[in-house]
């Protein structure tokens, strides 16, 4: 059974920094393309970025708003995934899922991010 | 990369049917078939329903299926039922190898 457990979640100030970690189970991950997606509070899905696996560079995709302030990365001995967060902004405040595949077909359980002074 | 035009709202009664619309450009939908529907209720995660416009991954109901006509995508549910209300967003590859969603549309069953 395919298992993402999203963590790291937590109340930052602007302009700091967080690390969400998604630990996964159930498949082969170290060939799995993996995927951040974020919710803000009663809003709708927003793409955050991709990471691909090893065999195609480790490449990784960001979208606009948060292109030079997010680094994804992943540790295939772990099977983990990380979205590391920088020059937080109170905007960025959002349940943040990760997902498998361009096709986000399994989802982990999200963790809330609040950006607040 | 603005976000697919999703109605915010639509409604029916059991047993009917509905189809959601799910507008882009030729920089997205109209583009790529690579278009994904998501199921999401409250306080859970999403859940995938149709990926590659028109395919259901195992599990799904047939009740549920996709299509496409030019820059524009939907989801069509048939025989509605009172665990199909919550929320819809679709989704797609864009010509920035990036993903886009739509703004989401919440169904109502009266």
């Amino acid at each position: 059974e395919v298992q993402l457990v999203d963590s790291g979640g937590g109340l930052v100030r602007p302009g700091g920094s967080l690390r969400l970690s998604c630990a996964a189970s159930g498949f082969t991950f170290s060939t799995a393309l993996m995927t951040w997606v974020r919710q803000a509070p009663g809003k709708g899905l927003e793409w955050v970025g991709r990471i691909k696996s090893k065999s195609d560079g480790e490449t990784t995709d960001y979208a606009a708003p948060v292109k030079g302030r997010f680094t994804i990365s992943r540790d295939d001995s772990k099977n983990t995934v990380y979205l590391e967060m920088s020059s937080l902004k109170t905007e960025d405040t959002a349940v943040y899922y990760c997902a498998t595949g361009d096709d986000m077909g399994f989802w982990g359980q999200g963790t809330l991010v609040t950006v607040s002074s | 990369q603005s976000a697919l035009t999703q109605p915010a709202s639509v409604s029916g009664s059991p047993g009917q049917s509905i189809t959601i619309f799910c507008t882009g450009t030729s920089s997205d939908v109209g583009g790529y078939d690579y278009v994904t529907w998501y199921q999401q209720h409250p306080g859970k995660a999403p859940k995938l329903m149709i990926f590659d416009v028109s395919d259901r991954p195992s599990g799904v109901s047939p009740r549920f299926s996709g299509s496409k006509s030019g820059t524009t995508a939907s989801l069509t549910i048939s025989g509605l039922q009172a665990e199909d209300e919550g929320d819809y967003y679709c989704c797609s590859f864009t010509n920035n190898a990036t993903l886009v969603f739509g703004g989401g549309t919440k169904l109502t069953v009266l």
